[in-house]
């Protein structure tokens, strides 16, 4: 059984206020690290695919590292807004294949 | 792109009957889907993998005589919990399959709330 875990569970930000979470997942047989994001109500949205150890990738003000020598990944928001309110789920892919095992996800609230 | 819709989003049904949930690829033919249940304050557990023209692959643990997988086009899946029990209550999502450059992505549907009384 892979064991992927996530911290925090939760978190409450104040708008604009910066703020990070973890993904932590087997250092062996890596194959690649899904961030996803996921709005109440709506489909889980794809945000970052890592496969390189110190891969450090970007979009807007939302950036993700990796580290799979030590097998853990951070999430980074900068400036936070209400609408980055939602839960952040990662996902370790192991091998060549293509289930996704995933974490139970850090549930994120932006205060205005 | 890569749109994935799941019908219906929810469903209340009585203990005994058999309810059918419906995952559709929009815009792209998906060979593989997956289909995952949530249970509360949990990670997505993944149930099975479906493979169009083929059986399904099921994880352990998961009865395939209970939650009967059907994937009869490249963007139609169908889980059709059979004799449905208060236990099956749960968060069922599906994704669909794709390489996107190279790498290999899932592309999920919005869930079906099942709630079995």
């Amino acid at each position: 059984i892979l064991n992927v875990e996530q911290s925090p569970q939760s978190l409450h930000v104040q708008e604009g206020d910066s703020t990070n979470f973890t993904c932590s997942f087997p250092s062996s047989n890596f194959y690649a690290l899904h961030w996803y994001r996921w709005e109440t109500a709506k489909s889980p949205e794809a945000l970052f695919v890592m496969t390189l150890n110190g891969d450090e990738k970007k979009k807007g003000r939302i950036s993700a590292t990796l580290n799979t020598k030590e097998g853990y990944s951070y999430l980074y928001i900068k400036g936070s807004q209400p609408e980055d309110s939602a839960t952040y789920l990662c996902a370790f892919n192991p091998g060549s294949a293509r289930q996704l095992t995933f974490g139970s996800g850090t549930q994120l609230t932006v205060l205005p | 792109g890569a749109v994935v819709s799941q019908h219906p989003s929810w469903v209340i049904c009585k203990s005994g009957t058999s309810v059918k949930i419906e995952c559709r690829s929009l815009d792209f033919q998906a060979t593989t889907m997956f289909w995952y249940r949530q249970f509360p304050k949990q990670s997505l557990m993944l149930m099975a993998t479906s493979n169009e023209g083929s059986k399904a692959t099921y994880e352990q643990g998961v009865e395939k005589d209970k939650f009967l997988i059907n994937h009869a086009s490249l963007t139609l899946s169908t889980l059709t919990v059979t004799s449905a029990h208060p236990e099956d209550s749960s968060f069922y999502i599906c994704s669909a399959g794709r390489l996107a450059g190279p790498y290999y992505e899932q592309y999920f549907g919005p869930g079906t709330r099942l709630t079995v009384t």
